[in-house]
C-alpha cells in the first residue's frame, strides 16, 4: 500500500487559470510536507514547504495542510504554460529524515 | 544555501560492467545521505541509506551486495551498481540528511545497454 496517494493526471488547465493539486498520506506521525515541481530529466525541484495546519502562501502558490485529514494539497494561480511538469508531494516523520514521495501529478497548462 | 553535487549527470555502460555515482556536499557536512531512484514514469523509491563511517541501511528489496555504497567522509556519499543490468536503467539522485528537503543532488540517468 502506498504511504503518500496522488492522482497522476494529466491535469490539464487553461493559462491564467488555477491549478489544483491533492495528496494525501498514510502515516499519522508524519511532521513535514513537501512539494516538488519535475521537469523531465530533472531532479525535484523544491516549491513549498509546510509544517503546520493551515495555507501558507509563496508568490503564485499557496500549499494547504489538514493533519487531521492526512491531505497536504498545492494551488498554483495564473498558471503559466511553464508550470507544465510534475508535481511530487513528499512526506517525512521529521526535518531532516528521509523522504517518502507520492507518484506525482503531470500538469499541463495549455496558452 | 547547502549544495550537492552528483556526477556523472548521464552515463550509458555496458551490462556486466560497473558504474560509481557520488554525491558531494560542498558547503556543509552530511552524516547521512539518502539514495533514491526513479524509473519512468514513477516516483523516486528510497533505495538505501548511507552513513559516514558506518554500513549503509537497505530498503526491502535492495541488493546491498549489487548497490554498494561507501560513504567515508563527511563530504563524499558513493552509489556504485555492480554488474549492471538493463533493468537498472534508471534515475539516481541523492539527498543529504539534514538538508530539510531542499537539497538534492542533480540526479544521474543510467542507461544500461
Amino acid at each position: 500500500q502506498k504511504e503518500v496517494e496522488q492522482n497522476s493526471g494529466p491535469l490539464s488547465v487553461p493559462e491564467g487559470a488555477i491549478a489544483s493539486l491533492n495528496c494525501t498520506y498514510s502515516d499519522r506521525g508524519s511532521q513535514s510536507f513537501f512539494w516538488y515541481r519535475q521537469y523531465s530529466g530533472k531532479s525535484p525541484e523544491l516549491i513549498m514547504s509546510i509544517y503546520s495546519n493551515g495555507d501558507k502562501e509563496d508568490g503564485r502558490f499557496t500549499a494547504q495542510l489538514n493533519k487531521a485529514s492526512q491531505y497536504v494539497s498545492l494551488l498554483i494561480r495564473d498558471s503559466q504554460p511553464s508550470d507544465s511538469a510534475t508535481y511530487l508531494c513528499a512526506v517525512g516523520p521529521a526535518a531532516g529524515n528521509k523522504l517518502t514521495f507520492g507518484g506525482g501529478t503531470r500538469v499541463l497548462v495549455k496558452p | 544555501g547547502a549544495v550537492v553535487s552528483q556526477h556523472p549527470s548521464w552515463v550509458i555502460c555496458k551490462s556486466g560492467t560497473s558504474v560509481k555515482i557520488e554525491c558531494r556536499s560542498l558547503d556543509f557536512q552530511a552524516t547521512t545521505m539518502f539514495w533514491y531512484r526513479q524509473f519512468p514514469k514513477q516516483s523516486l523509491m528510497l533505495m538505501a541509506t548511507s552513513n559516514e563511517g558506518s554500513k549503509a541501511t537497505y530498503e526491502q528489496g535492495v541488493e546491498k551486495d549489487k548497490f554498494l555504497i561507501n560513504h567515508a567522509s563527511l563530504t563524499l556519499s558513493t552509489l556504485t551498481v555492480t554488474s549492471a543490468h538493463p533493468e537498472d536503467s534508471s534515475f539516481y539522485i541523492c539527498i543529504p540528511g539534514g538538508s530539510y528537503g531542499y537539497t538534492f543532488g542533480s540526479g544521474t540517468r543510467l542507461t544500461v545497454v
